[in-house]
């Protein structure tokens, strides 16, 4: 079966921009969560969707929000985009929530300049 | 407060020896435990997990320690290989909280084999 897709791979963008990335699930699962991930601060969790409701959010600033549709493919936004949010963004979809079964897309590796 | 670290940052292993990566926790309410393994350019992948209330579990070449004694975590893999060559993270969950329990990562172990 197809695993977590994630798109773009690779973004380059802009101080001050806003930036979207995009995550398909594996088929069935309903739950879809995302983390970032720097050499600094390691995997850190950025929030959790399940049947397009948020059930759970990291300790991550307002200019990042997520969103997930009713086929449970998800999205995240980052506003006002910073330097230091250059790093790559992980999405893993699970049956439920909390962590359990997870599986990791690829990344999406954002570049801030 | 909830943390999962790791003693060594680095590890390097000769072809065919036998790895030992350890972790170390903080949360004692965590009763799930799980290693990953990340190759360059790939997204974590599961080894094997652990229940709190086991001490020890078996897979295929490799083999999970627990010790809530002493709040440590360790992933041990038999007959290393090139390919076992990545990042392996200790990642935690504490759901006795209700609904606001999540997946925590250590920071991670670099694993390199030599052949």
């Amino acid at each position: 079966k197809a695993g977590v897709t994630q798109t773009p791979r690779y973004l380059i963008k802009t101080r001050g921009q806003q930036v979207t990335l995009s995550c398909s699930p594996i088929s069935g699962h309903r739950s879809v969560s995302w983390y970032q991930q720097t050499p600094g601060q390691g995997l850190q969790f950025l929030f959790e969707y399940f049947s397009e409701t948020q059930r759970n959010k990291g300790n991550f600033p307002g200019r990042f929000s997520g969103r997930q549709f009713s086929n449970s493919r998800s999205e995240m936004n980052v506003s006002t985009l910073e330097l230091g949010d250059s790093a790559l963004y992980l999405c893993a979809s699970s049956f439920g929530t909390g962590g359990y079964g997870y599986t990791f897309g690829s990344g999406t590796r954002l570049t801030v300049v | 407060g909830e943390s999962v670290g790791l003693h060594l940052p680095t590890l390097s292993v000769q072809e065919g020896d036998n790895s030992i990566i350890n972790c170390a926790y903080s949360n004692s309410a965590s009763d799930y435990f799980i290693w990953y393994k990340q190759e360059s350019g790939k997204g974590p992948q599961f080894i094997i997990d652990i229940r709190s209330n086991m001490d020890k579990r078996q897979g295929q070449r490799v083999t999970v320690l627990l010790n809530k004694t002493v709040k440590h975590l360790s992933l041990q893999i038999a007959a290393t290989q090139p390919g076992d060559s990545a990042v392996y993270f200790c990642a935690e969950i504490d759901d006795s909280g209700g609904s606001n329990y999540k997946l925590t990562f250590g920071k991670g172990t670099l694993l390199t084999v030599n052949p």
